[in-house]
């Protein structure tokens, strides 16, 4: 069964910085493009990143030059280092692939 | 990059039909694109993925009551036999270098 379990989600302010993770299990994450996904208070998904099977990375340019995805295969888990971050970061996280999503996690960004 | 438009909402009665749209931005109309269901507070659900010719694949336990269908640079979900969990947020998506998502539909059964 494929499962997506993410963590590292807080309160944290202006300018902070943290860590998601996206554990998965039921597939290897290397092999599959994963993305990152977010959802603000009230509003649709956006798309925040993704991390192709041979290692290619995309940012929306919101985040682009703050936020950085990574997976470590060792681990099958998929990362998004968070950097700099603002009010309107603020959001739930979802990691997802194809056909699947995890749980996600809250990020609010505030003082 | 191709837009994805959708309604912003729409509703239907218990046990009727209702067919979402989706429509990609010109110079696209061939993509593929997802369906996903987000019941109200819950995680979003893969539903399917429907290509331009009407085909379509869902997910794992996907209900018969969905099904997809396209003509021209619109992609379908239609839901039959409504329940009232099916009252949710309905989400299209599409890829070229990166994901796109469309707007949404909030569907509300009466």
């Amino acid at each position: 069964e494929v499962q997506l379990v993410e963590s590292g989600g807080g309160l944290i302010q202006p300018g902070g910085s943290l860590r998601l993770s996206c554990a998965a299990s039921g597939f290897t994450v290397s092999s599959n493009y994963m993305s990152w996904v977010r959802q603000a208070p009230g509003k649709g998904l956006e798309w925040v990143s993704v991390i192709y099977s041979g290692g290619s990375t995309y940012y929306a340019d919101s985040v682009k030059g703050r936020f950085t995805i990574s997976r470590d295969n060792s681990k099958n888990t998929l990362y998004l280092q968070m950097n700099s971050l603002r009010a309107e970061d603020t959001a739930v996280y979802y990691c997802a692939r194809e056909g699947d999503w995890g749980q996600g996690t809250l990020v609010t960004v505030s003082s | 990059q191709p837009v994805l438009t959708q309604s912003s909402s729409a509703s239907a009665s218990l046990g009727s039909s209702v067919k979402l749209t989706c429509t990609l931005s010109s110079g696209h109309s061939s993509y593929i694109i997802a369906w996903h269901q987000q019941q109200p507070g819950k995680a979003p659900r893969y539903l399917m993925k429907l290509e331009g010719s009407g085909s379509y694949n869902k997910g794992s336990g996907v209900p018969d009551r969905f099904s997809g269908s396209s003509s021209g640079a619109d992609r379908y979900l239609t839901i039959s036999n409504l329940q009232s969990e099916d009252e949710a947020d309905y989400y299209c998506e599409t890829w070229d270098s990166n994901p796109v998502f469309g707007g949404g539909t909030k569907l509300t059964v009466l």
